[in-house]
């Protein structure tokens, strides 16, 4: 199957800095990308769509400007969460739509960020 | 309002046994996935079923995709400690650019 990594797999930051955490398609071309947030033992839920070099589509709810979305590259899309605060921490997990006929979606290792 | 509801959301058995977790929907969908996703880890890909009716099967475990392609079944049999884990269905909708997720099932498997 596709390999998504991310990076960092894990974070501790401040109250009010900033994070970035990096998704990357290692061995295919990803058009668009997804972000999403888990909350313990709960499922997945879309944050925004990633489409390469176009504006992130985000799902509502999700506040434009403290999660900023680049998709700059065909395998890197970046999610930066801006003036972190403790109800910001949660486990994030990007994944990359494959191919054109069938969708599949390939699912990075996710990150866990933790705001102090 | 979640578009696919899983059942049951929590399972606890022994190992040996055999389960089924379902994944309910009054859409239609053109294809379906499962997925597996342990602690501290992404989902990761088991199967993807795309026609009404359709059965798949990956060693012990057995996924089938509804007749009218609104739900899908996901059945293990002699379940072992490594099956443990939070099991997803995912739906594509014809026109939508991103997979609807289920509510999950989260598998216990006791040795």
């Amino acid at each position: 199957g596709a390999v998504v990594s991310q990076h960092p797999s894990w974070v501790i930051c401040k109250s009010g800095t900033s994070v970035k955490i990096e998704c990357r398609s290692l061995d295919f071309q990803a058009t668009t990308m997804f972000w999403y947030r888990q909350f313990p033992k709960q499922s997945l839920m879309l944050m925004a769509t990633s489409n390469e070099g176009s504006k992130a589509t985000y799902e509502q709810g999700v506040e434009k400007d403290k999660f900023l979305i680049n998709h700059a590259s065909l395998t890197l899309s970046t999610l930066t969460v801006t003036s972190a605060h403790p109800e910001d921490s949660s486990f994030y997990i990007c994944s990359a739509r494959v191919g054109r006929g069938r969708y599949e979606q390939y699912f990075g290792p996710g990150t866990r960020l933790t705001v102090t | 309002t979640q578009l696919l509801e899983q059942s049951p959301q929590f399972l606890s058995i022994q190992e040996g046994e055999n389960l089924t977790v379902y994944c309910n929907s009054s859409s239609v969908f053109s294809s379906l996935q499962w997925y597996r996703q342990e602690p501290g880890e992404g989902p990761v890909l088991l199967v993807t079923v795309v026609t009404g009716g359709e059965v798949k099967k990956l060693k012990r475990l057995t996924f089938q995709f509804g007749d009218a392609r609104k739900d899908s079944s996901l059945h293990i049999t002699a379940a072992q400690p490594g099956d443990t884990g939070l099991y997803l269905c995912a739906g594509d909708i014809s026109g939508a650019n991103n997979l609807f997720f289920g509510t999950g099932t989260r598998l216990t498997v006791i040795p």
